[in-house]
């Protein structure tokens, strides 16, 4: 099982550019989540999913959409970078609802200029 | 609004020595602490307190939970190099319906062994 896995690794982008970070899993968990995080700032819950098909806002939203179309996959989506979105990306998935369970993903590197 | 705050912000200790991390938290309807190490990359689980299991020991690394205090502690005993790291809190509240757990994390603690 290759668990958590995400796409890119790394990526630049120019203020008001778009682009979508890819999520995949092969643990067939029901809960997916996207996570940013900050120095100093701990990791905090952009996008959660309960469910293929489903979304839901988590505790920093704006500037940011997501899609569950497939239960393995959890896309996070920039539709107009800020520099303010330069940060490390985590996504995780977990088979419950309990923190413990999560499994997290090696994060993407942003950099919007 | 869920709240974690962590300290140190960060800290160097020389290998052998032993080093305590400090975390306090405010929670609605408190259900667990959960403690992570985060070396390049990943956050890895470490250990969950709840209300019935306030202690837990790994090797060398322990932890305890005071409910009366709202706070924890990560106590690494004789570190070594590979101990070096950013730990990370969070705190979970108990159960909601329709809704994924959501953890609120501490801003960490950047721990540094030197040989």
């Amino acid at each position: 099982n290759a668990g958590v896995t995400q796409t890119p690794k790394f990526r630049v982008l120019k203020t008001g550019q778009s682009m979508t970070l890819l999520c995949a899993q092969d643990m067939n968990h029901e809960y997916m989540y996207w996570y940013r995080q900050d120095p100093g700032m701990g990791l905090r819950l952009i996008h959660y999913s309960v469910g293929e098909g489903t979304t839901a806002k988590g505790e920093v939203p704006d500037g940011y959409n997501v899609s569950r179309l497939k239960k393995q996959n959890f896309l996070l989506g920039l539709e107009s970078a800020a520099p303010s979105q330069t940060s490390v990306y985590f996504c995780a998935s977990s088979y419950s609802e309990w923190g413990e369970t999560q499994y997290f993903g090696p994060g993407t590197r942003l950099l919007v200029l | 609004e869920d709240k974690v705050v962590q300290s140190p912000l960060s800290l160097v200790v020389h290998e052998g020595d032993t080093v305590t991390l400090n975390c306090s938290y405010e929670v609605t309807n408190f259900r667990s602490l959960l403690w992570y190490k985060q070396e390049k990359k990943a956050p890895t689980f470490l250990f969950m307190l709840t209300s019935s299991g306030i202690e837990k020991k790994s090797g060398r690394l322990s932890s305890i939970l005071d409910k009366k205090e709202l706070s924890s502690i990560l106590n690494i005993t004789a570190t070594q190099t590979g101990d070096s790291a950013i730990y990370l809190c969070a705190v979970e509240p108990s159960r909601r319906k329709a809704a994924g757990n959501k953890l609120t994390f501490g801003g960490g603690t950047r721990v540094l062994v030197k040989p």
